[in-house]
């Protein structure tokens, strides 16, 4: 099982700032199928990045993936209100397929 | 294209937990696959199984020997069955659909919070 890690747990950050944050996976992630999702408070996963890279439509420019193999990152580079939430990294590239932990931004 | 989840909120341990998914907008037959992924605070999200267009399915090998997920095209809804429950199946479950691996979450329904208790 390919086993997800996110940092940092916990992000406190203030509206307007710009932020970067990691996911690691254990073994290589198969054809870099790594998705991103925002999940705000009461809401279901929303699809934010596909295939390490690739924003979904209708997502805003702000958000941007990279990375390859093992290591991937998000970056937002404008803290919206709506953006304080928990992000999640998800493998499905290899079966089965897994989440990370979440990493929680938070206002400041 | 949206997903509804439907069914009892409250199941008894060592019964079948049975969910169905009701997709609007859009043929389920003409997608590659559809999904269903449940999130609890101990377990996390944690992918539970899919189904393709032509009806293959693949399951998580954890959930594997309880778990039955099939589709009917002709009522455009697919369905997730969970054998021998116990309080560790008590989560909020999402149905999706997925375009390029059975394991892609790309739309999510608002999800069914379900409990398991006597």
């Amino acid at each position: 099982e390919v086993v997800l890690t996110q940092s940092p747990g916990t992000l406190s950050l203030s509206p307007g700032e710009r932020v970067t944050l990691s996911c690691r996976a254990s073994q290589p992630v198969t054809n870099n199928y790594l998705a991103w999702f925002r999940q705000k408070p009461g809401q279901s996963p929303r699809l934010l990045i596909y295939g390490a890279s690739n924003r979904d439509v209708g997502v805003s420019d702000k958000f941007s993936g990279s990375g390859s193999g093992t290591d991937f990152t998000l970056s937002i580079s404008r803290l919206d209100p709506e953006d304080f939430a928990v992000y999640y990294c998800q493998q499905y590239g290899t079966s089965p397929y897994t989440f990370g932990p979440g990493t929680k931004v938070d206002i400041k | 294209v949206q997903l509804q989840e439907s069914g009892p909120g409250l199941v008894r341990p060592s019964e079948t937990l049975s969910l169905t998914c009701t997709v609007s907008g859009y043929p389920i037959s003409t997608n590659p696959y559809w999904g269903w992924i449940r999130q609890s605070p101990q377990k996390g999200l944690e992918w539970i199984g899919s189904v393709s267009q032509s009806g293959d399915t693949y399951y998580n090998p954890s959930l594997m020997r309880r778990v039955t997920i099939s589709a009917d095209t002709s009522k455009n809804q697919f369905s997730l069955k969970l054998g021998s429950v116990t309080a560790a199946d008590t989560a909020t479950y999402y149905c999706v659909r997925g375009l390029s691996s059975p394991g892609a979450a790309g739309i999510w329904g608002q999800g069914t919070r379900v409990t398991v208790s006597s």
